[in-house]
């Protein structure tokens, strides 16, 4: 199975700040990769898909590049609704993973 | 609007069985691949097991396999996870999930259930 590696597992931002998340897959996987936003209780939320499309509705402050191995995500300025947990998820094969999870916190 | 309804949760003893069940809405259930997606107690997502729009294909994460079976129902527009042999580290929130689009494979998780409780303990 395809491993994901996302850093930091914490991170610790004000209000306004520019923040970057890094996912690495064990092998290759082109740009199949999403990014999702998870907060307490709730299911999680589609930010990103094939490493770089933002879907319908998210904010243009998220971004996500990256492909092969190394992808990232960016929020180009933090805002308060922004605390959560985000997580990347390959789908280049049939069996998916996740990443472990970072968790955005305030600072 | 689409609606993913998981039901069938609960407590079972170690070594038990359950069937969850995720009932569909508000889309043509029978065009998309689905997902289960679990979610262990303060701990991140587990992606299980997804299915192919008409239950041909089924592929599953290796911890489960030949202890779990997702399966689907068109007519009854119904997913399902059958859970044998369950042990202590199953327990977990089970998410029902569907492909953002329809028709070939994506992979990409479009739509989540807001999901049924696990826990497996004597």
């Amino acid at each position: 199975d395809i491993q994901m590696t996302q850093s930091p597992s914490t991170l610790s931002a004000s209000v306004g700040d520019r923040v970057t998340i890094t996912c690495r897959a064990s092998q290759s996987i082109s740009r199949w990769l999403a990014w999702y936003q998870q907060k307490p209780g709730k299911a999680p939320n589609l930010l990103i898909y094939d490493a770089s499309s933002l879907e319908s509705g998210v904010p243009s402050r998220f971004s996500g590049s990256g492909s092969g191995t190394e992808f990232t995500l960016t929020i180009s300025s933090l805002q308060p609704d922004d605390f959560a947990t985000y997580y990347c998820h390959q789908y280049n094969t049939y069996s998916q993973t996740f990443g472990q999870g970072t968790k955005v916190e305030i600072k | 609007e689409v609606q993913l309804v998981e039901s069938g949760g609960g407590l079972v003893q170690p070594g038990g069985s359950l069937r969850l069940s995720c009932a569909a809405s508000g889309f043509t259930f029978s065009t998309y691949w689905m997902s289960w997606v679990r979610q262990a107690p303060g701990k991140g997502l587990e992606w299980l097991a997804n299915i192919k729009q008409d239950g041909s294909e089924q592929y599953y994460m290796d911890s489960v396999k030949g202890r779990f079976t997702i399966s689907r129902d068109n007519a009854r527009n119904s997913l399902f996870l059958q859970m044998n042999s369950l042990r202590a580290e199953d327990t977990a929130v089970y998410f029902c999930a569907r492909d953002h689009v329809g028709g070939g494979y994506r992979g990409i998780i479009g739509y989540w259930g807001q999901g049924a409780l696990v826990t497996v303990s004597s």
